[in-house]
């Protein structure tokens, strides 16, 4: 079946280390994103990409960083810059118009 | 630019009874819009859409949603509720223009005791 996979499902990052978040999909869809849910506060946009080696900020891009190489693939650094990561992290792709998103079933990033 | 009000933070309804969940938007042009339900430490998966045409929309698990232009409202509702609904609902507007970025309002918790 197709769908979008995200791990891992929980990530402990110690003071001052970067991270990388993996989301693969097998949808054949040309957009990805990636959110960030806190609590109260509903899902922020940080990046998000049309299509393969071009990919735009959010509205909270500031201690992220994103590739996209293939169709298939875009993960989510979290450096030592982002002041604050602990969140819920949702991945979603879809065609790019209408049909709204497929989302995976996120990653928890806790630091520690 | 695109927004989106959910009325409530939290709903709590008794099993059977209905349930009603807000939703009203700002968009500049013609808007595409969604509801989505979480379950705890899951991802977001879609209850229904609104594109065109009809404005009643009817989604997965008994759930339904009316467009109102002039209200710029799209609320939704299931007449019976059951323990299983109780979840987080978010509801998302994107502009019917090229490429599409969802916007989402900030989630209203259902509570569904016996």
């Amino acid at each position: 079946d197709g769908g979008i996979t995200q791990s891992p499902k929980y990530l402990f990052r110690k003071e001052g280390q970067n991270v990388t978040l993996s989301c693969e999909q097998n949808l054949n869809h040309d957009a990805m994103y990636w959110y960030r849910q806190d609590p109260g506060q509903g899902l922020r946009l940080i990046y998000y990409s049309q299509i393969v080696n071009d990919f735009q900020k959010g509205d909270i891009a500031e201690g992220y960083s994103v590739s996209r190489e293939k169709k298939e693939s875009f993960p989510l650094t979290v450096t030592s810059a982002q002041k604050n990561p602990t969140a819920f992290y949702l991945c979603a792709s879809s065609i790019g118009t209408g049909g709204g998103y497929t989302f995976g079933s996120g990653t928890r990033l806790t630091v520690v | 630019a695109q927004s989106v009000t959910q009325l409530g933070s939290h709903v709590s309804v008794s099993e059977g009874a209905l349930v009603l969940l807000r939703c009203n938007y700002s968009s500049s042009v013609p808007p595409y819009l969604f509801w989505y339900v979480q379950y705890p430490n899951q991802g977001l998966q879609l209850l229904l859409k609104y594109t065109t045409g009809a404005t009643l929309v009817k989604g997965i698990n008994g759930f339904e949603a009316e467009f109102k232009k002039s209200e710029t409202s799209f609320h939704l509702t299931k007449p019976s509720a059951h323990m299983s609904d109780a979840a987080e609902y978010f509801c998302a507007v994107s502009e019917d223009t090229g490429f599409q970025k969802l916007v989402f309002g900030t989630g209203t918790r259902l509570l569904v005791s016996p």
